[in-house]
């Protein structure tokens, strides 16, 4: 079945303690994205990546890393996170482009002490 | 900077009623509007919309973008309680590829 994974789908940690929130695709898409949701703000888009090595920042990229050294698998590290991370978060991909329709995962609410 | 603005926040109506989702944006070499539908989980998609005057369609769902005033409509038809949702409008720039989402319309339908 073709889907978008997220793992873990809840967490609940501290301020300060690293965390990884991992993302895989089966698709073969070469676009994949990290966006987090808050009441009242909507989803803004956090990082994307077009390809193997290549991300960029988006919106609201401050406190956030991501690495894609693979095609299928595009984490999200919070090397240092914060209260105001808590949020619902949801990795995407679409084919080619951040224009084409995107796939989104279940999301991970992630809650920071 | 590139925003995108839905209106109404919130709507609430009865099984059998049509309904209007307002989508503007202001955005800097526009490439394409899409929207989506999100119940209690994840997003999934619904159009995408390029060129304007061109109505897409799926059901009793359809969608129209006019470039000239920077803003499309999602429509939807003899309402289900189904679809009872947010509904997030997005946009994308051409000279990147970010997507801005506005921060939705929240649907309610009751029978």
């Amino acid at each position: 079945e073709a889907q978008v994974t997220q793992n873990p789908r809840y967490l609940i940690t501290v301020t300060g303690k690293k965390l990884t929130v991992t993302c895989s695709q089966n698709m073969n898409h070469e676009y994949m994205s990290w966006y987090r949701q808050d009441p009242g703000l909507g989803l803004r888009q956090i990082y994307y990546s077009m390809n193997v090595e290549v991300t960029d920042k988006g919106d609201v990229p401050e406190g956030y890393k991501v690495s894609r050294k693979e095609k299928r698998n595009f984490p999200l590290i919070l090397e240092s996170p914060s209260p105001n991370q808590t949020s619902l978060y949801f990795c995407a991909s679409s084919p080619n482009r951040g224009s084409d329709e995107q796939f989104f995962g279940p999301g991970t609410r992630l809650t920071v002490l | 900077e590139d925003k995108v603005v839905q209106s109404p926040l919130s709507l609430v109506v009865h099984e059998g009623d049509t309904v209007t989702l307002n989508c503007s944006y202001e955005v800097t070499n526009f490439r394409s509007l899409l929207w989506y539908k999100q119940e209690k989980k994840a997003p999934t998609f619904l159009f995408m919309l390029t060129s304007s005057g061109i109505e897409k369609k799926s059901g009793r769902l359809s969608s129209i973008l006019d470039k000239k005033e920077l803003f499309s409509i999602l429509n939807i038809t003899a309402t289900q309680t189904g679809d009872s949702a947010i509904y997030l409008c997005a946009v994308a720039p051409r000279d990147t590829d970010k997507l801005i989402f506005g921060t939705g319309t929240r649907l309610q339908v009751f029978p």
